[in-house]
This record gives C-alpha cells, structure tokens and sequence, in this order.
C-alpha cells in the first residue's frame, strides 16, 4: 500500500524536552512538508523539503528542527525553544514542489503536560 | 503567510442542498487546489484546478476559477451526511503549498 505514515498518533512531551514526530512516505515523491494546525484554524506551514538534504523554513519554523537524509523521511523535531508546541501536526508529500496534488499522513496530535 | 481565504468560515445545510464555498487568494497562481479534513484526520485532495482552466467537474464536486478576480469556489451538489468536514483551498505560492483556514460544513439530517 502506498501512502504517508506518521507515528505516534499521539504524543506527551514534559515542558523543556525535545520530541521528535516520524513522518515516512513511500510515495517516491520528491517534495515534503510539515504543518503545524491549531483547533479551529488553517494549516501553518513548518518546514519543507524538495530533494534530499535539502529543507526550506516555512512561516513558523522556529523553535523547530528537520532533517531530510532520505528520500522517503522526514523527521521533525520539536525544540524545548518552542512555546506553545501543543497542536496537532500534519506531514504531506507531492511529487514536485508545490505544483501537484499533497498526500498527507494522519497527523500527531501533541500535548505539552 | 496565509495565501487563501475561504468564505465561509463555517456553514449549515439540509441534506440534499447544495453547498457552496469561495476562496479568494493574493497573489498569482499555477494551480488552486480544494481538500478536505475530517475531524482529526489528515487532509484529503480533493481536486485541482490549473491556472488556464475556468472550470472542473469530479463527481459530485464542481470548482471555478477566475484569476481576474483571484477567487475560486467550491460546489458540493446534493449534499449528503459524509460531507460534513471543513475544506480547504491551497494555492502554489513561491513553490510552497499554502492553505487557507477553511470553511466548516455542517450537513444537517
């Protein structure tokens, strides 16, 4: 089955700790992101990649962190720097930057307790 | 940077009626893009709609655009239950996939 997998589903992170969200897709798609969406509100864009080892800041990247090492992932972190990290997260991929249709994960819900 | 806005934010409807969602948007497009969120979900592609096009059909689902105005709308005809979501548009700008904040659907019984 082809498709775009996040995990956890849920996660709780301890004010001042690092966490980390999985995002793996095996869509053979170039391009990936990360959004960040607050309840009731649109999608905020985090990060973004369009090749391997190469990663672009969105509109609300600080405080966060990614990495892009293989095609088929692309990790975020969420820093002890941010805020107010508690938000739901959602992961997409296309085949080309912006230009084609998203294929999203179904998201991590996360929770600073 | 939010580069769409759906109008509106939230609406109402009968089973049976027709639904219908605008988006307006700031700068110039290649394509403009509908999906749709199920409460907690991920969001699903709906449709996509090239710049040079005026109108596009799928199923149910029928889009304009109109780059004079900058402002696309979204036709859901003879709504069902299932369709209640919020929708999105999504437009291509500087390479990036942006999303406006969407309009919620209710579909009343």
């Amino acid at each position: 089955d082809g498709g775009i997998t996040q995990s956890p589903k849920y996660l709780f992170r301890k004010e001042g700790q690092n966490v980390t969200l999985s995002c793996e897709q095996n869509l053979n798609h170039d391009a990936m992101y990360w959004y960040r969406q607050d309840p009731g509100q649109g999608l905020r864009l985090i990060y973004y990649s369009q090749i391997v080892n190469d990663f672009q800041k969105g509109d609300i990247a600080e405080g966060y962190s990614v990495s892009r090492e293989k095609k088929e992932s692309f990790p975020l972190t969420v820093t002890s720097a941010q805020k107010n990290p508690t938000a739901f997260y959602l992961c997409a991929s296309s085949i080309l930057l912006g230009y084609a249709e998203a294929f999203f994960g179904q998201g991590t819900r996360l929770t600073v307790v | 940077s939010q580069q769409g806005e759906e109008d509106p934010q939230a609406l109402s409807i009968q089973e049976g009626e027709n639904a219908t969602m605008n988006c307006s948007y700031k700068t110039s497009i290649n394509n403009l893009q509908w999906y749709r969120q199920n409460s907690g979900r991920g969001l699903v592609h709906l449709i996509l709609i090239r710049s040079n096009e005026r109108e596009k059909h799928s199923g149910r689902l029928r889009v304009t655009l109109d780059t004079s105005k900058k402002s696309s709308s979204l036709l859901i005809t003879a709504s069902r239950a299932a369709d209640t979501a919020s929708y999105f548009c999504a437009t291509d700008g500087d390479d990036k996939i942006i999303f406006g904040k969407g309009t919620r659907l209710h579909i009343l019984p």
